[in-house]
């Protein structure tokens, strides 16, 4: 069965500077795809960042990148430039091919003026 | 473009009764997945539909039911509700399966 384990509950990280939330994973496909949602106070569910697994190229979007490492199944998430409106839950997903998503436990984001 | 629409936004409940929560994908999105998340057990997937068909399905009892109707729009039904039923009751929709899109605001439902 697949997993998905992120091991840091909390971070912090002070306003303008980058931080990483770390993913690993579990699957024997090879063909899947890795997301990584935000999650503010509000409760709703935003879609960060995907990654596909063919892909070697690291997806990017704006001030969210990734850094995939298929051979060691993990998919760290680097938030560069903090800002106050980055304070949420993150949670990295996989999903090999279907709609069903398999979460982390999700890391919670502070961030600090 | 408006968004996934859920509703009720929040819903209280006493053990025994059942409940409906319904939820409206975003126009043209032919796939719906719904997800149970609690403070416990995290987020959990419940079902996936795409076309009417139920595609996936998680591990949940059989208390729990869903359908898709032809405009896309999906309902979920808990039965003999429990106090472990309590939580916040996503949906997300997409353009097609394996494609996941965006989240609705969520179902938050309390047990009495």
């Amino acid at each position: 069965a697949q997993t998905v384990t992120q091991s840091q509950p909390e971070m912090s990280v002070q306003e303008a500077e980058t931080v990483t939330l770390s993913c690993t994973y579990d699957t024997s496909e090879s063909d899947y795809y890795l997301f990584w949602y935000k999650q503010p106070p509000s409760r709703q569910m935003i879609l960060v960042i995907r990654q596909e697994a063919y892909k070697q190229q690291n997806a990017t979007e704006n001030r969210f990148s990734v850094n995939f490492q298929k051979a060691a199944k993990s998919f760290s998430l680097k938030i560069s430039d903090s800002q106050l409106g980055d304070a949420a839950m993150y949670f990295c997903a996989y999903s090999s091919n279907t709609d069903k998503l398999i979460f982390g436990t999700g890391t919670r984001l502070q961030v600090f003026p | 473009k408006a968004g996934v629409t859920q509703t009720p936004r929040y819903l209280i409940k006493t053990r025994g009764q059942q409940v409906t929560l319904s939820c409206s994908p975003i126009s043209g999105h032919r796939s719906v997945s719904w997800y149970q998340q609690t403070p416990g057990q995290g987020l959990q997937f419940l079902f996936e539909y795409f076309s009417e068909t139920q595609r996936n399905k998680g591990n949940f009892p059989g208390r729990f039911s869903g359908r898709q109707f032809s405009n896309s729009r999906s309902e979920m039904n808990v039965s003999t509700l429990e106090l472990g039923d309590s939580a916040l009751y996503l949906c997300a929709s997409s353009l097609d399966t394996g494609v996941v899109g965006r989240f609705g605001p969520g179902t938050r439902l309390t047990v009495l």
